[in-house]
């Protein structure tokens, strides 16, 4: 089982519309959980972070967490051209002090139609 | 701020040969990473640093690999000697943390 697991798409979707990109995480200490997007040819960027159960809102963007389910979700409502991309989910363990690493998953690649 | 700084952009070289990749990170940040980016693999943590310290190399994939930190504002990744399996996107990283990461641009290395 993979520690991150997120379906490598296409996802495609028509703009305007809401796009739903889903992550499952193996480590039941996880606590920190990040959305990162990067586009053909760039580096990650990071959009959206969440520590705590429920929703977060930032413009439109929401994640959402369910730390029982093991479960991320990244919600981008009005879809636009612009949000073609790749979404990363990143996850960071709980562990001792100084321990910062993050693990990745391979990503869904998402194409937002005209 | 100028971000985290990569060098070079791309990189093609004869397997054998030595590859050097450097990287600037942010000014303050105590974390520096460096993961590799294929198609097949996506992301994978090579080694990752903290206050100059390596902290976690566990994924480096063998001895052709080291990295060194020798101060706060710069870091390599070594490979000797170059194999074609070796080509990547190579990636670096900085975080002041508890917080997500800010990447640099990424070094394209082509064995040839």
């Amino acid at each position: 089982q993979k520690e991150v697991e997120q379906n490598s798409g296409p996802l495609s979707v028509p703009e305007g519309a809401i796009a739903s990109l889903n992550c499952t995480y193996s480590d039941r200490g996880s606590q920190s959980f990040f959305w990162y997007r990067q586009y053909s040819g760039k580096s990650p960027e990071l959009i959206m972070s969440i520590y705590s159960n429920g929703d977060k809102e930032d413009g439109r963007f929401t994640a959402q967490l369910n730390k029982a389910s093991q479960y991320v979700s990244l919600l981008i409502r009005d879809s636009q051209p612009s949000d073609s991309a790749t979404y990363l989910c990143a996850v960071r363990r709980a562990t001792n002090f100084g321990n910062e690493k993050l693990t990745f998953g391979t990503g869904t690649r998402l194409t937002i139609i005209p | 701020d100028a971000g985290v700084i990569q060098s070079p952009r791309h990189e093609v070289t004869e397997m054998g040969q030595e590859v050097t990749l450097r990287c600037k990170p942010i000014s303050g940040h105590d974390y520096l990473f460096w993961y590799r980016q294929t198609m097949m693999r996506g992301l994978e943590l090579l080694i990752y640093f903290n206050n100059n310290v390596p902290i976690d190399d566990s994924g480096m994939p063998e001895d052709r690999f080291s990295a060194k930190m020798p101060n706060a504002s710069f870091s390599t990744l070594k490979i000797q000697p170059s194999e074609p399996r070796d080509s990547a996107v190579y990636f670096c990283a900085s975080s002041s943390g508890g917080f997500g990461y800010t990447f640099g641009s990424g070094t394209r290395l082509t064995v040839v």
